[in-house]
């Protein structure tokens, strides 16, 4: 099985700052890669695929990138309704795994 | 537009058996692969199984292999995923998601939470 690891864990950020998560697997999985964003008491929202495609309706201060095992997701500028837990989850291969989460804080 | 709308919550006994239902509309089930993903309280997400198209067949994860059952009544438009011998530790919010691709979830139902309790 894949292993999904995420770093930070929790992350203390400021409105307008520039944010970035890393994921990383255990073997290499092309760019099977997506990234959510969860609020409390709510299911998961899909904001990128792929690695780097955005999901329509989400904004663009949302990126992605990465390949092989090494992934990251940028906030360009965080807005108030940015402030959440956030997963990768890699479709390379079964079972397809989650990271065990970042969640983001307002500092 | 996906819709999946989920049956109520659930409150069982150990070893009782639950099944969860999730309903479809904007789409057929058969255009779609079903997968469920779980979250225990304050814990992260963890895939339990879906289907599978290269393969033509549900997949479930090694940790549910023997207890776990997902199935789908194309007449409804209903994915079902049934969980057996439950313990304390499946107390968790069961999720079914799909999506326009098999390589990821855009659509996501509410939940429904079971409760594992003696």
């Amino acid at each position: 099985d894949i292993q999904m690891t995420q770093s930070p864990s929790s992350l203390s950020a400021s409105v307008g700052d520039r944010v970035t998560i890393t994921c990383r697997a255990s073997q290499s999985i092309s760019s099977y890669l997506n990234w959510y964003q969860q609020k409390p008491g709510k299911a998961p929202k899909l904001l990128i695929y792929a690695a780097s495609s955005l999901q329509s309706g989400v904004p663009s201060r949302f990126s992605g990138s990465g390949s092989g095992t090494d992934f990251t997701l940028t906030i360009s500028s965080l807005q108030p309704e940015d402030f959440a837990t956030y997963y990768c989850q890699q479709s390379y291969s079964t079972p397809h795994s989650f990271g065990q989460g970042t969640k983001l804080e307002i500092k | 537009q996906v819709q999946l709308v989920q049956s109520g919550a659930e409150v069982k006994k150990p070893g009782a058996s639950v099944k969860v239902s999730c309903k479809v509309s904007g789409y057929t089930l058969t255009e779609l692969s079903m997968h469920w993903v779980r979250q225990a309280p304050g814990k992260g997400l963890e895939w339990m199984g879906g289907f599978d198209p290269e393969d033509g067949e549900t997949i479930y994860a090694q940790k549910f292999q023997g207890r776990v059952t997902m199935t789908e009544d194309t007449s409804t438009d209903t994915a079902y995923m049934e969980l057996s011998s439950l313990r304390s530790e499946d107390t968790a919010v069961y999720y079914c998601a799909t999506g326009q691709s098999p390589y990821y979830f855009d659509y996501w139902g509410q939940g429904t939470l079971v409760t594992v309790s003696s």
